[in-house]
């Protein structure tokens, strides 16, 4: 089954405690990016990336870090967490990027992470 | 200031009714997609209208961009409780970078 799977669901964490929520397709789709929900503020995207070891900063990147050393995995790592990255965050992958023709992005179900 | 702006923010309905959803920006777009949410899921997508004019239906749903590709609508007809949910709109900017920004979205809630 086509899928996009990030880890873990939920999450609860105390601030300054390094995170990584990881995010996986089996869709051998080239671009993939994250995302966080925030009530009243829609989708932002945080980081995006073309291909492997092709990364970039979206609307939100601050406090976030990102890899792509496999075409199929994309983890979302916080470094430091604070309770203002208290969010829902979401995982997606696309065949190609927004710019491009086969643009439909296929979201993960979503991480719910609180920072205390 | 978000570059999608989603009107209305909220809708409550009686089954039954009509209703549009707007989706505008300053930005042209080489093309916009609307996703369907449900709680506790990810966006769904619903359609992506490529060329300016363009209308699609999908069944009820009928999906419009606007001729200068800066704007577009989605109007459900008849609608029923298994409509409810959050619709977003989202595109990249012509000419921008290749980053994805989505509207705040309508949440729609359709009363039986």
């Amino acid at each position: 089954e086509a899928q996009v799977t990030q880890n873990p669901r939920y999450l609860i964490t105390v601030t300054g405690k390094k995170l990584t929520v990881t995010c996986s397709q089996n869709m051998n789709h080239e671009y993939m990016s994250w995302y966080r929900q925030d009530p009243g503020l829609g989708l932002r995207q945080i980081y995006y990336s073309m291909n492997v070891e092709v990364t970039d900063k979206g609307d939100v990147p601050e406090g976030y870090k990102v890899s792509r050393k496999e075409k199929r995995n994309f983890p979302l790592i916080l470094e430091s967490p604070s309770p203002n990255q208290t969010s829902l965050y979401f995982c997606a992958s696309s065949l190609s990027p927004p710019q491009g023709v086969y643009t439909e992005a296929f979201f993960g179900q979503g991480t719910r992470l609180t920072v205390v | 200031t978000q570059l999608l702006e989603q009107s209305p923010q909220f809708l409550s309905i009686q089954e039954g009714e009509n209703l549009t959803v707007y989706c505008n920006s300053s930005s042209v777009f080489s093309s916009l997609q609307w996703y369907r949410q449900e709680p506790g899921e990810g966006p769904v997508l619903l359609v992506t209208v490529v060329t300016g004019g363009e209308v699609k239906k999908l069944k009820r749903l009928t999906f419009q961009f606007g001729d200068a590709r800066k704007d577009s609508s989605l109007h459900i007809t008849a609608a029923q409780p298994g409509d409810t949910g959050l619709y977003l709109c989202a595109g990249a900017a012509e000419g921008g970078n290749n980053d994805m920004r989505f509207g705040a979205g309508t949440r729609l809630t359709v009363k039986p």
